[in-house]
């Protein structure tokens, strides 16, 4: 068990819908990330927060955004919904900003399908 | 485009085998992590390396950083129906504090 967890485990919607992805990182971890699996692409980076605030953002779309809330766990909210979208969205967290190699700890994610 | 390629994308070996996988690159990473995924699950880090020219052993596994710090190896030797998963590697560059650069990953099976 790697302390991080992401509800829910399955989501099925329509295209054009909006969804939210909840995750809580592990006990102490101030950085929560969120990557989009998917098996053409494989893990790709969206966004990280570190203690609250936008760290760094990768290949997320504008229909995409993200925020860390004040007890520090994350969601991740996707718009305007694409059968394309249809992915495993992983949340991962660790002790600190990053840079250094720190081990991210992933939960098991949030399996999305558009229908 | 990735910036990690991993080698083979497939492997399937009897149980006793040796194997090696490969993740290559033309950048320069500050550190290089290895994951094990299993189906359903999230990626579990196996190790980190660091410095150049690094090799670390996890029991039967052998991990090595090249020395320009572009490539990676993991070797596992006499391999079990245990060590079933997708393997990925992933390269951090300090330019871009925790973002992870992820290769495709290896696919292992290993039938006993």
């Amino acid at each position: 068990d790697s302390g991080v967890t992401q509800t829910p485990k399955h989501l099925i919607t329509a295209t054009g819908q909006r969804v939210t992805l909840r995750c809580s990182p592990r006990s102490g971890d101030l950085s929560v990330y969120w990557y989009q699996q998917s098996l053409d692409q494989g893990l790709q980076f969206l966004i990280q927060y570190y203690n609250g605030e936008e760290r760094a953002k990768g290949n997320i779309l504008e229909r995409f955004s993200a925020q860390q809330f004040p007890d520090l766990h994350s969601e991740l909210n996707l718009s305007s919904l694409e059968l394309g979208d249809s992915a495993l969205y992983f949340c991962a967290s660790s002790v600190d900003s990053g840079g250094t190699g720190s081990p991210l700890h992933f939960g098991n994610g949030t399996r999305l399908t558009v229908t | 485009t990735q910036l990690l390629e991993q080698s083979p994308q497939f492997l399937s070996i009897q149980e006793g085998e040796n194997l090696t996988v490969y993740c290559n690159s033309s950048s320069v990473f500050s550190s290089l992590q290895w994951y094990r995924q299993e189906p359903g699950e999230g990626p579990v880090l196996l190790v980190t390396v660091v410095t150049g020219g690094e090799v670390k052993k996890l029991k039967r596994l052998t991990f090595q950083f090249g020395d320009a710090r572009k490539d990676s190896s993991l070797h596992i030797t006499a391999a079990q129906p245990g060590d079933t998963g997708l393997y990925l590697c992933a390269g951090a560059k300090g330019s871009t504090l925790g973002r992870l650069y992820f290769g495709r990953g290896t696919q292992l099976t290993v039938w006993p």
